[in-house]
């Protein structure tokens, strides 16, 4: 079955500092693998998808992710954060050509220290 | 704002008792799709409904049955309500059924059972 891991729980970063919140996966194939923001009150939202081609994928708030088959990864980055990226990230995949049936990691709360 | 509804916002409610979540899908969108995010199993996904039929279901309890309806818009009913049930419940709409197509999130029903 598939399944994510997201390792960090909890992440505090100053503002302007870079950020990286790791994401892996586990399943036989390249899945389609996504980063969703959610912030206090709100739904999700997408910030970026991956389905095949380029592994350096480009997103919206400036956020971007690369996928690493040969590490079963999908890494998130931002090269300076703002306040306003306090928020929890979520890393889910889903199957290609599959119904669509997104599996979520645990997420990763992000804090950002002035 | 997705464009995605939920009614109502939040909802309490005492155990043993039944509840019936709201979701209007955004316009032009067929499929519906339902997810609850609790603090202990993170957030899973429930059931998906495409143009009126069900197309894939997660781990959805049996005390638990949604339906969408001919005008797209979609309920999930929760019956004999327990402690355990406390959670938020979001619905998602996409335009096709596949995992292709992007999911947009409401902005949940907090439910809490007392």
């Amino acid at each position: 079955a598939q399944s994510v891991t997201q390792p960090d729980i909890h992440i505090t970063v100053s503002e302007g500092a870079s950020l990286e919140l790791r994401c892996n996966y586990s399943y036989g194939a390249t899945p389609y693998l996504f980063w969703y923001v959610q912030s206090p009150g709100q739904g999700l939202q997408l910030l970026l998808k991956y389905f095949s081609g380029d592994t350096l994928v480009q997103g919206i708030k400036g956020f971007e992710a690369e996928f690493k088959r040969s590490q079963s990864s999908f890494n998130l980055r931002k090269p300076s954060v703002h306040w306003s990226d306090a928020a929890e990230y979520f890393c889910a995949v889903g199957i290609p050509g599959g119904y669509n049936k997104l599996i979520f990691g645990a997420g990763t709360r992000l804090a950002v220290h002035p | 704002d997705s464009g995605v509804t939920q009614t109502p916002k939040h909802l309490i409610t005492a155990t043993g008792q039944r509840v019936t979540l709201r979701c209007s899908p955004r316009s032009g969108d067929l499929s519906v799709y339902w997810y609850q995010q609790s603090l202990d199993q993170g957030l899973q996904f429930l059931i998906q409904y495409y143009n009126g039929e069900e197309r894939a279901k997660g781990n959805i309890l049996e005390r638990f049955s949604a339906q969408q309806f001919p005008d797209l818009h979609s309920e999930l009913n929760l019956s004999s309500l327990e402690l355990g049930d406390s959670a938020l419940y979001f619905c998602a709409s996409s335009v096709g059924d596949r995992s292709s197509y992007e999911q947009y999130f409401g902005p949940g029903t907090r439910l809490t059972v007392t």
